[in-house]
């Protein structure tokens, strides 16, 4: 079946930028997302992008998609604390309505 | 809009007890979804809905889990008897699901402790 892998853990400074990275397996992706969850709450969409793009900006965010290596990463520019937050990649197979989330990433961000 | 609607907030119960989690989704989505998110990992699907009918309940431990949406709205999740293990939080999700990007929007969650 899919399977989607992140790294667990991520620390940086207010100010800097943030590099969320993100592997799938299905080929067949044809969305891929990225949602944010804070503590207590549900997901929330950030971004998506569609495969057949390999970057999409949207003001601070921008997504790059190298699917040759099924490799997805989120760039956060100037982090801020408020930016601090666990981040999922998650992506849709063509054809039928199944998204899978990864493992998430949690972002903290360091005054 | 009030979003997706979830209830209760916060649920403990004792091992084999029965439990009951409550979704109403976005007005107009067709599609549901329940997923169980486990601490320090990802959701997991339970199960989807497409209006009223379950299209993929692979993942639903169909001896203790049960499901339902009636009018292809609202939808009920139901675990008895709960164990242990089932303690997560559950989230329920709906979609305007077509030929473009599948958007998910999310309720709040519904957390689980099981004593």
């Amino acid at each position: 079946g899919e399977d989607v892998e992140q790294s667990l853990f991520l620390s940086v400074r207010e100010g800097d930028s943030s590099v969320i990275n993100c592997t799938y397996t299905d080929s067949s992706s044809t969305y891929l997302y990225w949602y944010k969850q804070e503590p207590g709450a549900g997901l929330q969409l950030l971004t998506y992008i569609f495969s057949n793009m390999d970057m999409k900006q949207d003001q601070r965010l921008t997504v790059l998609l190298n699917k040759k290596d099924k490799h997805l990463s989120l760039r956060i520019a100037d982090t801020q604390t408020g930016d601090s937050a666990i981040y999922f990649c998650a992506d849709h197979s063509g054809g039928y309505q199944k998204v899978t989330f990864g493992t998430g990433t949690k972002l903290q961000v360091i005054p | 809009e009030a979003g997706v609607v979830q209830s209760p907030r916060y649920k403990i119960i004792e091992k084999k007890q029965p439990v009951a989690f409550w979704c109403n989704p976005i007005s107009g989505h067709n599609t549901l979804y329940w997923y169980r998110q486990n601490l320090g990992q990802g959701p997991e699907l339970l199960i989807r809905y497409e209006n009223e009918e379950a299209v993929d309940d692979s993942q639903l431990p169909k001896d203790r889990f049960s499901a339902e949406r009636l009018k292809g709205v609202d939808s009920t999740l139901k675990i008895q008897p709960a164990e242990l293990g089932d303690s997560a939080v559950y989230l329920c999700a709906s979609s305007l699901s077509g030929t473009g990007a599948n958007v998910l929007t999310f309720g709040a969650g519904s957390r689980l402790t099981v004593l």
